[in-house]
């Protein structure tokens, strides 16, 4: 079955980097983007940015421009969404989900989430 | 501060029908498909509807979608406890250049 599964919880200081795998399965992993959503704690879904696995090409929202990096390696079908210059308000569940491009913003699959937290 | 707009919460009983709005502009909703999600306590968002009003296989019927100009409403019928959740609006907006939700709705089933 199509699956994302994510990489472990993390716990990082602030100024630090953290870097969120998502590895795919059940599907051809370059005929969909893939989504990074995240999830501060009580609060709601804010989208992180899409990449096309086939292309490379990625958006991203202006309010993480110069912070973030998502990349993928497709010998592994697995997906990457690094942020850095880490601040508390960073402490989130960060979500991977397959689809959310800007022509059809629907994601049909979610990982089970990474908790991130950042405190000194 | 959401870009889409929606109730904090709504309520009602076993078997009644609610429906949720999500209100934006014509540089997201005017323009651009509307997905739903679910998301249960302490698990990932589930897709609900897509394309303003298309329900992914494995949804229920019970479940509806639809769009008029800014807005955006997701209806569910024959409520049931487990329908209990915190669901969630999408959409692109097209000024923005980016993926855009509403701050969520917590439906309870009294």
């Amino acid at each position: 079955q199509v699956q994302l599964l994510q990489s472990g919880a993390a716990v990082k200081k602030p100024g630090a980097s953290v870097r969120v795998s998502c590895k795919a399965s059940g599907y051809t992993f370059t005929s969909f983007g893939l989504s990074w959503v995240r999830q501060a704690p009580g609060q709601g879904l804010e989208w992180m940015g899409w990449i096309s696995p086939y292309s490379g090409n990625t958006k991203n929202p202006q309010t993480l421009q110069g912070r973030i990096t998502l990349t993928t390696d497709k010998s592994t079908s697995t997906a990457y969404m690094e942020l850095r210059s880490l601040k508390p308000d960073d402490t989130a569940v960060y979500y991977c989900a397959r689809g959310g491009d800007q022509h059809f913003f629907y994601m049909d699959v979610w990982g089970k989430g990474t908790p991130v937290s950042v405190s000194s | 501060q959401s870009v889409l707009t929606q109730p904090p919460s709504v309520s009602a009983a076993p078997g009644q029908k609610v429906t949720i709005s999500c209100s934006g502009s014509s540089s997201n909703i005017g323009n651009n498909y509307v997905s739903w999600y679910q998301q249960l306590p302490g698990t990932a968002p589930k897709l609900l509807i897509y394309d303003n009003n298309k329900r992914p296989s494995g949804i229920p019927d019970r479940f509806s979608g639809s769009k008029s100009g800014t807005s955006a409403t997701l209806g569910i019928t024959g409520l049931q406890t487990g329908d209990e959740a915190d669901y969630y609006c999408g959409t692109w907006d097209s000024s923005l250049g980016a993926g855009v939700f509403g701050g969520g709705t917590k439906l309870t089933v009294l």
